[in-house]
């Protein structure tokens, strides 16, 4: 089955650590993003790439980084410079007008 | 810059009613919008999208429509059932590169 994979499903982390969600699709799709999702609140973009070897900021990249070197990878560093990391993490892919999102991963620190 | 608003923020009814749910954007220059669904602690699903020259969309139980020159979009469920309960987010995309931007969703309870 083609679909979208985030892992791990629950990560936590403490303060001052680097921590890496992984995102994989097996759907030959081109775009990739990251969104942020706080309780009560919509999707928050952080970045997103179009091709591999390019990504884009969006809204909220401070305190993230990505990478992009398979087209089906994009994995989130989320760094220690990202003061409020608590969040729900989706990972989405897409195709013309078509988006498949992950089932997401919850960050909490400690 | 884009914004999209959605009211109410939740939403409680009982089994078997009829229910809309609104999505405002500030913006008519949209490109689609999209409405998706998300259970507890889960991805999202797209349900229903609707094309800048399209004035409605319909999945089964399921009816969306757009008028970009209000800048509003609803979602109407006939005949609501347990398993509606979710969020259901909309999102507009502001051309054919741009990207999604969200509303905050309705929390929507569907009670037996």
């Amino acid at each position: 089955d083609g679909g979208i994979t985030q892992s791990p499903k629950y990560l936590f982390r403490k303060e001052g650590q680097n921590v890496t969600l992984s995102c994989e699709q097996n759907l030959n799709h081109d775009a990739m993003y990251w969104y942020r999702q706080d309780p009560g609140q919509g999707l928050r973009l952080i970045y997103y790439s179009q091709i591999v070897n390019d990504f884009q900021k969006g809204d909220i990249a401070e305190g993230y980084s990505v990478s992009r070197e398979k087209k089906e990878s994009f994995p989130l560093t989320v760094t220690s410079a990202q003061k409020n990391p608590t969040a729900f993490y989706l990972c989405a892919s897409q195709q013309a007008d078509g988006y498949t999102f992950g089932s997401g991963t919850r960050l909490t620190v400690v | 810059k884009q914004e999209v608003t959605q009211i109410p923020a939740a939403l409680s009814v009982p089994e078997g009613e009829n229910l809309v749910l609104n999505c405002s954007f500030t913006d008519s220059a949209i490109y689609n919008l999209q409405w998706f669904r998300q259970d507890p602690g889960k991805g999202l699903t797209s349900l229903l999208l609707i094309q800048s020259s399209q004035r409605e969309q319909t999945s089964g139980r399921l009816n969306a429509s757009l008028d970009k020159s209000s800048g509003r979009s609803t979602l109407y469920i006939a005949a609501s059932q347990p398993g509606d309960s979710a969020t259901y987010l909309c999102a507009v995309r502001t051309g054919r590169g741009g990207k999604l931007i969200f509303g905050q969703g309705t929390e929507l309870s569907v009670k037996p």
